[in-house]
């Protein structure tokens, strides 16, 4: 059973605010990833980490922000939410074998 | 560099219908091949995967054979249920391990009607 749980599960805000949409898994995997999901289901990658300390960007560009100071935990953050952040985002980790465990994600909407 | 293309949806079928979902792909080398599922309101979840050409994956009734003569991972099963409503995304992974070595197809929505 996969262990990995995003919070909070929806999420409403005027423009300008700053959000952290948070990730922890309980598998002790190192990988751990963030993906935009845009209405057409297409997923894109906006940030990885290989393990504490180590945070790489995606293949799309995003104005949020990770940090990765425990293995556990993957919070993305965001310091000034836009209507154009408005969208599904998905956190998952690795086994290292390619399979993924997704969490159930966080929708976001911003006024 | 690598690409996956599945058939665009929404598709469609009535209850019970067989399924077929067209997943081919682009690839350098010997990639690792995946169908995962997404259900309404969730995160993806794997649904079953095949490693070397001619292997098949099966899960839940769904089957998908990796052929690398036609570069494809079509996902099928002989009689699909409401509860089989859901997105579904071709992958492939090139190995290694990780998301960065993971490219997903674009997704295919499918809805059953009773």
């Amino acid at each position: 059973e996969a262990d990995i749980y995003q919070t909070p599960r929806y999420l409403v805000i005027g423009t300008g605010k700053k959000i952290t949409l948070e990730c922890s898994q309980t598998m002790g995997h190192d990988k751990m990833y963030w993906y935009q999901q845009d209405p057409g289901m297409e997923l894109h990658l906006i940030h990885y980490s290989y393990g504490v300390n180590s945070t790489e960007k995606g293949d799309l560009s995003s104005e949020s922000t990770v940090s990765r100071i425990r293995t556990e935990h993957f919070p993305l953050t965001l310091e000034s939410a836009r209507p154009s952040h408005t969208s599904q985002y998905l956190c998952a980790s690795s086994d290292g074998y390619s399979q993924l465990f997704f969490g159930s994600g966080t929708q976001l909407s911003v006024l | 560099g690598d690409s996956v293309t599945q058939m665009e949806g929404p598709v469609t079928l009535s209850e019970e219908a067989f399924l077929t979902i067209n997943c081919t792909y682009t690839a350098t080398g010997y990639p690792s091949l995946f169908w995962y599922v997404q259900y309404p309101g969730e995160g993806l979840q794997l649904l079953l995967k095949a490693t070397k050409a001619d292997d098949k994956g099966s899960n839940k009734g769904f089957e998908a054979t990796y052929r690398k003569e036609t570069t494809s991972f079509h996902l099928e099963k002989g009689s699909v249920q409401v509860s089989d409503s859901a997105v579904y995304f071709c992958a492939l992974s090139e190995g290694g391990g990780g998301a960065d070595g993971l490219t997903f197809g674009k997704g295919t929505h499918l809805i059953i009607q009773p």
